[in-house]
């Protein structure tokens, strides 16, 4: 079982929708959350990251962390068309001599519709 | 500010010849990495490096050399390619290396025969 694991989706919803994108991981030892979007021959941007349990906004998205579940989410209010993308959940964990590790989730398509 | 630069943004390469992939950045970023994407694989780590002089493997180091001998330069060698290599390639760095904050490059496409 990878440590990581996405819905690779697609998921298609109408504009205007409430969307949310799910990840489930397995290491206790992921210290920060983050969620990268990839707009299609683009590379990943970063859109939010969490260190702790709980809920973070900006804007449009909140980004969910709940570490006793190990399960994070992305949620979009008010999907637009523009959201139409690659969604990555991404997470580190140490990898000792002071550097650290991301790993990524296999990231679900997103597809706003008008 | 341009952020981090691929070079080239599309190559095609025969079985068994080399290249290099070149990465710059100008943010003054210690730590730099190189990951490719797969279809179904996502986005596995290749080489990484947190500052000039020191590089270490990543998830799938075999069949690629890099070195850091600036701050600003991560280039990434395939030594004798293979089509397993056909690939999208991220370079990417990042200010701290445990918040996991990377900007990445557009990709550079390779196609490998």
């Amino acid at each position: 079982q990878k440590e990581v694991e996405q819905d690779p989706g697609p998921l298609s919803v109408p504009e205007g929708a409430i969307v949310s994108l799910n990840c489930t991981y397995s290491n206790s030892a992921f210290q920060y959350f983050m969620w990268y979007r990839q707009y299609s021959r683009k590379g990943p941007e970063l859109l939010m990251y969490t260190y702790s349990s709980g809920n973070k906004e900006d804007g449009r998205f909140t980004a969910q962390v709940d570490k006793s579940s190990k399960y994070i989410s992305l949620f979009i209010r008010d999907s637009q068309p523009s959201d139409s993308a690659t969604y990555l959940c991404a997470m580190t964990t140490y990898s000792g001599a002071g550097s650290y590790q991301l790993t990524f989730g296999k990231g679900t398509k997103l597809s706003v519709i008008p | 500010n341009a952020g981090v630069t691929q070079t080239p943004k599309f190559q095609v390469l025969k079985t068994g010849q080399s290249m290099t992939l070149q990465c710059a950045q100008d943010m003054n970023h210690e730590y730099m990495s190189w990951y490719r994407q797969d279809p179904g694989m996502g986005l596995r780590l290749i080489h990484y490096s947190v500052g000039a002089g020191i590089t270490d493997q990543g998830e799938v180091p075999n069949g690629y050399n890099v070195s850091r001998s600036t701050t600003e330069d991560f280039p990434l060698r395939l030594l004798s390619a293979a089509p397993s290599q056909t690939s999208v390639y991220f370079c990417a760095s990042n200010p701290e290396g445990n918040t996991g904050e990377l900007f990445f490059g557009e990709g550079s496409r390779l196609t490998v025969l």
